[in-house]
């Protein structure tokens, strides 16, 4: 069956620019996550969303980072204003609830650089 | 907040070596733990996960993890390893952030590589 999607695969921007990634999870997982896997630092936690909304947002470095996701399936990750320290690795993950238990499905990533 | 310690960044074995992987976590309650792999050129996935029951846990591919309660830990170990489980290892833990949601802290993750 089909996966977690991520779009796209790699992007290069210049500093300033801004750039979305999109990620497709897994069809009736409610719980959608984004990490940013940065060489050296694990998988940092950037927000997840239960539905179409985001209780918890407190991992997004700054407010040129935004997400949303709609009709309970697709979500866009967009950073404003890209800086080099940007640069990283995206990674999506859905799950089927958001149980404490819960396995985590995750997609390819996007890999960031920033010029 | 939660937090993990992966204390083995780096991990160098010879086929065959035992293998045991640090990782705690810094408070109870709780808890549900993970162990994710990252085999090179492929997404994370999961390789064993402790929610409740047996404090020993077994995964895929001969891997086990013992959750240490006392002691806030669960590593990872497999008694005997191949050159196909060099890869990156994350251990991850369950952050309650409301009743009935939650987000996962990651550690920092642990290299293996394996020599043939």
């Amino acid at each position: 069956g089909a996966g977690v999607s991520q779009s796209p695969s790699n992007k290069v921007t210049e500093k300033g620019k801004d750039v979305e990634l999109r990620c497709d999870p897994i069809s009736g997982h409610t719980a959608l996550y984004w990490y940013r896997q940065s060489l050296g630092q694990g998988l940092e936690f950037l927000i997840y969303f239960q539905g179409n909304s985001a209780p918890d947002k407190s991992g997004l470095p700054s407010d040129r980072f935004s997400a949303e996701r709609t009709g309970g399936s697709v979500s866009t990750l967009t950073i404003q204003r890209t800086q080099q320290e940007d640069s990283a690795v995206y990674l999506c993950a859905s799950s089927p609830g958001q149980g404490g238990g819960e396995t985590q499905y995750f997609g390819p990533g996007t890999r960031l650089l920033v010029l | 907040a939660q937090s993990v310690s992966q204390h083995n960044h780096h991990v160098i074995l010879s086929e065959a070596a035992s293998l045991e992987l640090g990782c705690n976590y810094s408070y109870g309650g709780t808890v549900n733990l993970f162990w994710y792999v990252q085999y090179p050129g492929q997404h994370l996935q999961l390789l064993l996960k402790y929610f409740s029951g047996d404090p020993l846990v077994k995964g895929i591919k001969g891997f086990e993890a013992e959750f240490i309660k006392s002691k806030f830990s669960f590593n990872l170990r497999k008694p005997s390893v191949q050159w196909s489980d060099t890869a990156e290892y994350f251990c991850a833990v369950n952050d309650k952030v409301t009743s009935g949601t939650y987000k996962y802290i990651f550690g920092t993750g642990t290299r293996l590589k394996v020599l043939a």
